[in-house]
C-alpha cells in the first residue's frame, strides 16, 4: 500500500516568490494533517482537515498562508510571499480519522530553503 | 514550560549498551503517549504507544510515570540501526486532538 505522497521534495526559492506543496494521503484517510518542521525541533500543526473541512487552522499564519483540500483528498500548502524565516521542513500526515488512538502517517516531506 | 520536553542529546554509546531517554509533560490530565522515531532527513515514524504504565516491544520498553509526570523510552541491547531522533509525543487533553511533539532526542550507536 503507498504511503503518503509530497511533492516537491526540495524546493530552492527567493524570498518574497510563491511556493506551493502538494499531499496525497493514505487511501482511505479522512484526515489530513499539514506540519512545519524547524531544524532540531519536532513537527508543528499549522492545519487539520477532517475529510475537505479545515478543523484547526489556529496556528496557519495566515497572513501569507493558506491550504486547501477541495475534494477531501489531495492536499496544497501555499505560501506567498515566502519569507526568510520559513525555511522548514513541510510534512504532511494522514490518519484514517482523528483521535487521540489513531496513528498518523508522514509523509517523506518537502524541504524548503528561502534565499 | 513547554507542554513536552526532552533533552536533545546527543546520546552516543557503544553497541549492546543499554540506554534511556526521558520525556517530561505538563498537563497531569494527559492520557497517552507516543514515541516517534525519526530517521536523518526522513518523516517521524510511530514507534511505540503508550496508554497504562508501560509497554514492551522487543528490545524497547516505555514506562509512564504519572506521578513525576514523565514517559521513560529504554533500548536494551543498541544496535547501530538504532541511531536515529527519538521524539516524545503527548496529544492535547482536548477536542483538538492536537499532536504535541517534544524537540527529540538524538542517538547515536557506535560500533
Amino acid at each position: 500500500e503507498a504511503g503518503v505522497v509530497q511533492s516537491p521534495r526540495y524546493k530552492i526559492i527567493e524570498k518574497k516568490q510563491p511556493v506551493a506543496f502538494w499531499c496525497n494521503p493514505i487511501s482511505g484517510h479522512n484526515t489530513l494533517y499539514w506540519y512545519r518542521q524547524n531544524l532540531g525541533q519536532g513537527p508543528e500543526l499549522l492545519i487539520r482537515y477532517e475529510n475537505e473541512e479545515a478543523v484547526d487552522d489556529s496556528q496557519l499564519p495566515k497572513d501569507r498562508f493558506s491550504a486547501e483540500r477541495l475534494k477531501g483528498v489531495d492536499s496544497t500548502l501555499k505560501i506567498q510571499p515566502a519569507e526568510l524565516g520559513d525555511s522548514a521542513v513541510y510534512l504532511c500526515a494522514s490518519s484514517v480519522t482523528s483521535g487521540t488512538y489513531n496513528e498518523q502517517f508522514f509523509g517523506p516531506g518537502t524541504r524548503l530553503t528561502v534565499l | 514550560r513547554k507542554e513536552v520536553e526532552q533533552d536533545p542529546g546527543p546520546f552516543n554509546v557503544p553497541e549492546g549498551a543499554t540506554v534511556a531517554f526521558n520525556c517530561t509533560y505538563s498537563n497531569s490530565a494527559s492520557q497517552s503517549f507516543f514515541w516517534y522515531r525519526q530517521d536523518c532527513r526522513k518523516e517521524p515514524k510511530l514507534l511505540m504507544s503508550v496508554y497504562s504504565s508501560g509497554n514492551e516491544d522487543g528490545r524497547f520498553t516505555a514506562q509512564l510515570n504519572r506521578a513525576s509526570q514523565y514517559i521513560s523510552l529504554l533500548i536494551r541491547d543498541s544496535k547501530l540501526s538504532d541511531s536515529a531522533t527519538y521524539l516524545c509525543v503527548v496529544p492535547r487533553v482536548d477536542s483538538s486532538y492536537k499532536l504535541i511533539f517534544g524537540s527529540g532526542t538524538r542517538l547515536l550507536v557506535r560500533p
